[in-house]
């Protein structure tokens, strides 16, 4: 069975702080699909990134930058200079290379105050 | 290029009642896969459908179904509702998961906010 914990349900940062969102995953699949997403309040899930099982680099975008590790199962999501847009609830997701289903992280809720 | 739409965005029902929502794949994507989010919660996967068959469910009683059109387009629907079917209810499309050796992202629609009184 796959899992996905993250354990910060609420995070609060004032705006320009670096903040980190922590994911946790579990599954007994050799190849798999990581992933990050963000819903704002309209609902709408946005992409972020997709990380392969297979590559362990980590990749920094703009503000944002992901840490994988395999070795601890994590796969943890940095935004740096947080500005009052990124508030929102932000997900990490696990998915098997057989399958299109997703298993979802409980969602980490970032508020940037100004 | 079209996004992934859903109908309608809100709808009130009362329990025992059924629904039926409505979603528009992407265009050029062949799966939809369809999730439940309840308040507070993180998606979870009902079924998916490819090219208009079943191709994989959650845990999920059967009075959830769905359809798959030959345009790519889903219906989900609940029968004999329940309070606790009141949710977020997205679709996510894709080019399906055996194309090639690259997974391909799911792309969501906006959900239909379901409430059960």
């Amino acid at each position: 069975a796959q899992k996905v914990t993250q354990a910060q349900t609420e995070i609060s940062v004032v705006e320009k702080e670096d903040v980190t969102l922590d994911c946790v995953y579990e599954t007994r699949d050799t190849t798999y699909y990581l992933f990050w997403y963000k819903q704002p309040p309209s609902g709408e899930l946005v992409f972020l990134i997709r990380r392969n099982s297979f590559d362990e680099q980590n990749e920094i975008s703009g503000r944002y930058s992901w840490n994988f590790q395999k070795s601890t199962s994590s796969f943890n999501f940095t935004i740096t200079a947080s500005q009052v847009v990124d508030s929102a609830v932000y997900f990490c997701a696990l998915g098997s290379r057989e399958g299109n289903m997703l298993t979802f992280g409980g969602g980490t809720r970032l508020m940037v105050k100004p | 290029e079209t996004g992934v739409t859903q109908s309608p965005t809100h709808l009130i029902k009362t329990r025992g009642q059924q629904v039926t929502l409505r979603c528009s794949s992407q265009s050029g994507h062949n799966t939809v896969s369809w999730y439940q989010q309840a308040l507070g919660q993180g998606p979870q996967f009902i079924f998916q459908y490819y090219r208009e068959e079943e191709n994989g469910r959650g845990n999920f009683p059967p009075r959830f179904s769905g359809l798959q059109f030959p345009n790519y387009s889903s219906e989900l629907n609940v029968n004999a509702l329940e309070l606790d079917d009141s949710a977020l209810y997205l679709c996510a499309s894709s080019l399906g998961a055996l194309a090639g050796s690259s997974y391909n992202e799911q792309f969501f629609g906006p959900g239909t906010r379901l409430t059960v009184l």
